[in-house]
């Protein structure tokens, strides 16, 4: 099975910081990495989906990236309707797994 | 516009089969490179993907739940179905359904969820 390490587990930062959440794959997954959003009490909303696109409606503070098997999320701009648990999750074969979940808060 | 809904037992008793049906629309599953998956998320954990259908009737499951998992369509009615059998408490969770984006294997829409709990 494919591993996704995420870190952190949890962080507190300020409106309008940078934020950045990172996912390692334990293998080469390619292209084949998709964010997700889950605010409380919700189900999870995708945000970004072949490691670097833009889901539809997503605001465009959120970009994905990849160097490697290291996949990060940036939000550019901290947002109060930010707040939730970020997952990674790799597609590239199954099972397909999910990374830990980041908890982000507002400081 | 695509939407999805879980309809489940709500609550049933260890050893018992679990069944669960994802209706949906907007698409369907009769269409080529469409797919949907079931996940689960126990109360206050993350997220454990159980299993996935394809519109050529192509099936995946999580190993981890060895020969428990059963996935199925109707495509006529547009849903799909997931049968866990010998239930016990750790299967207590919120299970979703959401639809396969061809982009990159990508789960687009999800539904809203159905809680299940084991509970004797």
């Amino acid at each position: 099975d494919i591993q996704m390490t995420q870190s952190p587990a949890s962080l507190s930062a300020s409106l309008e910081e940078i934020v950045t959440i990172t996912c390692q794959a334990s293998q080469d997954i390619g292209n084949w990495l998709a964010w997700y959003q889950q605010k409380p009490g919700k189900s999870p909303q995708l945000l970004i989906y072949g490691a670097t696109s833009l889901a539809d409606g997503v605001p465009s503070r959120f970009s994905g990236s990849r160097s490697g098997t290291q996949y990060s999320l940036k939000i550019s701009r901290l947002q109060v309707e930010d707040i939730g648990i970020y997952y990674c999750q790799q597609a590239s074969s199954a099972p397909l797994t999910f990374g830990s979940g980041t908890k982000l808060e507002i400081k | 516009q695509v939407t999805l809904k879980e309809s489940g037992p709500g609550i049933l008793q260890p050893s018992q089969t679990l069944s669960l049906t994802c209706t949906f629309s907007g698409f369907s599953l009769s269409t080529y490179g469409m797919g949907v998956g079931w996940i689960r998320q126990p109360s206050g954990k993350g997220l454990e993907w159980l299993a996935n259908i394809w519109w050529d009737d192509d099936k995946y499951y999580n190993p981890s739940l060895k020969n428990r998992l059963t996935i199925s369509k109707d495509t006529s009615n547009n849903q799909a179905f997931l049968k866990i059998t010998n239930v016990d408490t750790a299967d207590t969770a919120t299970y979703y359904c959401a639809r396969i984006a061809l982009n990159y294997g990508s789960l687009d829409y999800w539904g809203q969820g159905v809680m299940v709990t084991v509970s004797s």
